[in-house]
């Protein structure tokens, strides 16, 4: 177990609605990262957020966006739903933006979108 | 961009055996270099981290050896056990610090 909690554990919508997806890191971390993973494939990176701000974003389009709060827990929100948003969502919280501490991850968000 | 690749993309191996994980980079400026398990539908767990100063990581039964020059890095389990059948991700992190940029994994399967 590494501290990191995830909600909801699983989800189905459908095309074209909105999530919100939840992540609280562990205690004493201040940066969150946001990772989308399809079946049989690694993790993709879509942003990160230290200290409540954005910190860098991968290849994903601006309808994926999200917030970091003063407790340094953080939301996902993706809105216009697409069937290849199915996948599992992970987040990973750190002490800093920096890339020498361990990125510790939470159990994910399974995302079905029909 | 960086593209890491992992190659076998599945393994399977008899009880016993030592396992060993190939994963390559393609831009070697990197901070540190991370080998994760996931088992099925789970999350990540870290099993060693090798910053771009250091040569490997161990721990326990597992080590893990990093060459920046090559863009390689290996994991070797020894003395596989049925328990570690789960996929292996490897990942690095760039100078920009901010993610971690993540291959394909390897799906290894010890059979009792």
């Amino acid at each position: 177990e590494t501290g990191v909690t995830q909600s909801p554990t699983h989800l189905i919508k459908t095309r074209g609605q909105q999530v919100t997806l939840r992540c609280s890191s562990q205690s004493g971390h201040n940066t969150v990262s946001w990772y989308q993973q399809a079946l049989g494939q690694g993790p993709q990176f879509i942003f990160q957020y230290y200290r409540e701000e954005e910190n860098g974003r991968g290849n994903f389009p601006p309808r994926f966006s999200g917030l970091q709060f003063p407790n340094y827990s953080s939301e996902l929100n993706v809105n216009a739903l697409e069937l290849d948003d199915s996948a599992l969502y992970l987040c990973a919280s750190s002490f800093s933006r920096g890339g020498h501490e361990t990125q510790y991850f939470g159990p994910g968000t399974r995302l079905l979108v029909l | 961009k960086q593209e890491v690749t992992q190659i076998p993309a599945a393994l399977s191996v008899p009880e016993g055996e030592n396992l060993v994980l190939n994963c390559s980079f393609t831009d070697s400026a990197i901070y540190n270099l991370q080998w994760f398990r996931q088992d099925p539908g789970k999350g990540l767990t870290s099993l060693l981290l090798i910053q771009s100063s250091q040569r490997e990581q161990t721990s326990g039964r597992l080590n893990a050896s990093l060459d920046k020059s090559s863009g390689r890095s290996t994991l070797y389990i020894a003395a596989s056990q049925p328990g570690d059948s789960a996929t292996y991700l490897c990942a690095v992190i760039g100078t920009a610090g901010n993610k971690l940029t993540f291959g394909g994994g390897t799906r290894v399967l010890v059979k009792p």
